[in-house]
């Protein structure tokens, strides 16, 4: 039990598009999910939290209007980096908790390469 | 300002022997702190957990060990086995959702 899946697990994208990272709890509703990145030999770093039909809570240093947040369902939640530039290639990982005293399950990445 | 630290950037270790990976950290309001391991490309997967009312959890062939006073704990895995060679994470959290990661320690265990 407990799986969190991510789509796609690797994009490459032109620099200035968009492109929207997918996080799903397969098998357990997801009232949090956490958004992180991870640059290489780094650690990961929170980005956000987003809670189920709220708004997400960013980090500081954050820009809330360039990583866009969408928790719209207790199973899926959704980041979108908009106008993407090489500086923002990374792995990004979500989690997902059902339980508020529980533990984060984390999916597998999405490697993204800006060009 | 990195709050937890993770100052051995690798470690080998041959099969069958200890691996003991170290973390510190620098908030004392932190009161529960967690261990995760990690592949190339993959997510981290939850190892073993520790509550700061306690100063050991094991857990099989892993053991968290934690001492509150140095804000030092230590992740023990005996015997080593290969398939343990991966980046192994140490995180901490304190009143809110938030984990605080350190930078990790990749293990390698050779035969």
């Amino acid at each position: 039990g407990a799986v969190v899946s991510q789509h796609p697990s690797r994009v490459i994208c032109k620099s200035g598009t968009s492109v929207k990272i997918e996080c799903r709890s397969l098998d357990f509703q997801a009232t949090t999910m956490f958004w992180y990145r991870q640059f290489p030999k780094q650690s990961l770093m929170l980005m956000a939290t987003s809670n189920e039909g709220s708004k997400a809570t960013y980090e500081q240093g954050v820009e809330k209007d360039k990583f866009l947040i969408n928790h719209a369902s207790l199973t899926l939640s959704t980041l979108t980096v908009t106008s993407a530039h090489p500086e923002d290639s990374s792995f990004y990982i979500c989690s997902a908790r059902g339980d508020p005293l529980g533990e984060q399950y984390f999916g597998p990445g999405t490697r993204l390469t800006v060009t | 300002d990195q709050q937890v630290k993770q100052n051995s950037p690798s470690l080998s270790v041959q099969e069958g022997r200890i691996s003991i990976l170290n973390c510190d950290y620098t908030n004392s309001m932190f009161d529960y702190f967690l261990w995760y391991k990690k592949y190339p490309a993959e997510g981290p997967t939850f190892l073993i957990s520790i509550s700061s009312i306690k100063d050991k959890n094991e857990d099989g062939r892993f053991t968290v060990f934690l001492n509150k006073s140095a804000k030092h704990l230590s992740l023990h895995i005996v015997p080593s086995q290969p398939g343990d060679s991966a980046v192994y994470f140490c995180a901490a959290s304190g009143n809110t959702d938030k984990l605080i990661f350190g930078t990790g320690t990749r293990l390698q265990v050779f035969p």
